[in-house]
């Protein structure tokens, strides 16, 4: 069974501080997705990394798949207020077109 | 183009009564799963229909069903309603040509509330 583990579970910082999100897993996964997740709607794509060692930047956020494809994390610099939200990452396994979910990081930013 | 619909989005039933949900998804996107989402327990999986067949399942009792339309609308079904069914019921839909095209568009979701 594919696990994808999240750390940390719950994050508060204080605004213009900077953070690193993790994805980690005992398994190879052929693509990564992060999204994020505001009260009371769906989660958003942010990001879909595939290549094992790929860095892709979105403004103030960098994703990184780690080489073996085994894990991923998610950096936020100079973090805003309306980076607040549920970050959520999800693993394509190479046996189904199923997502592997984490459970989550809730992050609060600080004004 | 038109995101992902879903329909209600709140929804109060009383515990033993049934519910349907429906949701529309993106045009061209054959794919729809279903999940449950609880406060701090992330998403659970219940099912994913492609072309109308049902290709996965997760691990939820037979209350919890679904089915899927030659349009590739989607609808679930929750039997017998319990307390604890309460949550945020939201579906994703994806193109699902293959490995990467796994990417999930999420609806708003549905907030049904069981008393």
């Amino acid at each position: 069974t594919q696990l994808l583990e999240q750390s940390p579970q719950f994050l508060s910082i204080q605004e213009g501080e900077n953070l690193t999100v993790y994805c980690n897993s005992s398994s190879v996964f052929s693509s990564l997705q992060w999204y994020r997740q505001e009260p009371g709607e769906g989660p958003v794509l942010l990001v879909t990394v595939v290549t094992g060692g790929e860095v892709k930047k979105l403004k103030r956020l960098t994703f990184q798949f780690g080489d073996a494809r085994k894990d991923s994390s998610l950096h936020i610099t100079a973090a805003q207020p309306g980076d607040t939200g549920l970050y959520l990452c999800a693993g394509a396994g190479d046996s189904n077109y199923q997502l592997i979910w984490g459970a989550g990081t809730k992050l609060i930013i600080k004004p | 183009k038109a995101g992902v619909t879903q329909t209600p989005r709140y929804l109060i039933k009383t515990r033993g009564q049934q519910v349907t949900l429906s949701c529309s998804p993106i045009s061209g996107h054959r794919s729809v799963s279903w999940y449950q989402q609880t406060p701090g327990q992330g998403l659970q999986f219940l099912f994913e229909y492609f072309s109308e067949t049902q290709r996965n399942k997760g691990n939820f009792p037979g209350r919890f069903s679904g089915r899927q339309f030659s349009n590739s609308r989607s609808e679930m079904n929750v039997s017998t309603l319990e307390l604890g069914d309460s949550a945020l019921y939201l579906c994703a839909s994806s193109r699902t040509g293959g490995r990467l095209n796994t990417e999930a568009f999420f609806g708003q979701g549905t907030r049904l509330t069981v008393v």
